[in-house]
């Protein structure tokens, strides 16, 4: 199965701030990455895919990047709403998998 | 509007079984491919399997920890996506999902295995 390894686990940030959050994937993915945002007790919300691609109606604050094994998720101005569980995850290999989470956390 | 609504869930013995249905609205469920993802108490989130539509085969796909117990179908005429559960353990305990194209996620349904 391809691993998918995110760091770091827990980012603290204080509104207004730029956060960057990093994917690894134990094999090659292509460009086949997914960013999810996961708020409790809500359904998980599609950010990014294709790597790079914005979902539709994500605001451009969010941007994605990199291929191959190594991929960032960049959330350039934090805003309150931002406050949430972001997952990669990989959809080139099967079984589909994600990363365990970074959790962005108020600083 | 998109919208896909899972229903099915509940409490069930190790070893039961149960099936989850998931109604879709707001496309056309026919063109999709769909999938059923997971999430057990406290932890992340985890893809169960993905059934193809029926002009690419049809194909169905399971991760390793369901393998042989679930069973993914679709009946298009529907619009509906079945998750077929048998042999239950307390470690399917989750909230699953039915989700499209990435994008498109039901509200979820739990599942709770417990004696």
């Amino acid at each position: 199965d391809t691993v998918m390894t995110q760091s770091p686990a827990t980012l603290s940030v204080s509104p207004g701030e730029r956060a960057t959050l990093s994917c690894r994937a134990s094999q090659s993915v292509s460009s086949s990455l997914a960013w999810y945002q996961h708020k409790p007790g809500q359904t998980p919300r599609l950010l990014i895919y294709g790597a790079s691609t914005g979902a539709t109606g994500i605001p451009a604050r969010f941007s994605g990047s990199g291929s191959g094994t190594e991929f960032t998720l960049t959330i350039s101005s934090l805003q309150s709403e931002d406050f949430a569980v972001y997952y990669c995850q990989q959809y080139n290999n099967w079984p589909w998998t994600f990363g365990q989470g970074t959790k962005v956390e108020i600083k | 509007e998109v919208q896909l609504v899972e229903s099915g869930g509940g409490l069930v013995k190790p070893g039961g079984s149960l099936t989850l249905s998931c109604a879709a609205s707001g496309f056309t469920f026919s063109d999709a491919w769909v999938s059923w993802v997971r999430q057990a108490p406290g932890k992340g989130l985890e893809w169960v399997g993905r059934i193809k539509r029926k002009t690419d085969g049809g194909a169905t796909y399971y991760a390793a920890p369901v393998k042989g117990r679930f069973t993914i179908s679709r009946d298009d005429s529907k619009d509906t996506l079945y998750l077929q559960m048998n042999s239950l353990k307390t470690e399917d305990t989750a909230v699953y999902y039915c989700v499209s194209s990435l994008q498109y996620w039901g509200q979820g349904a739990l599942v709770t295995v417990s004696s």
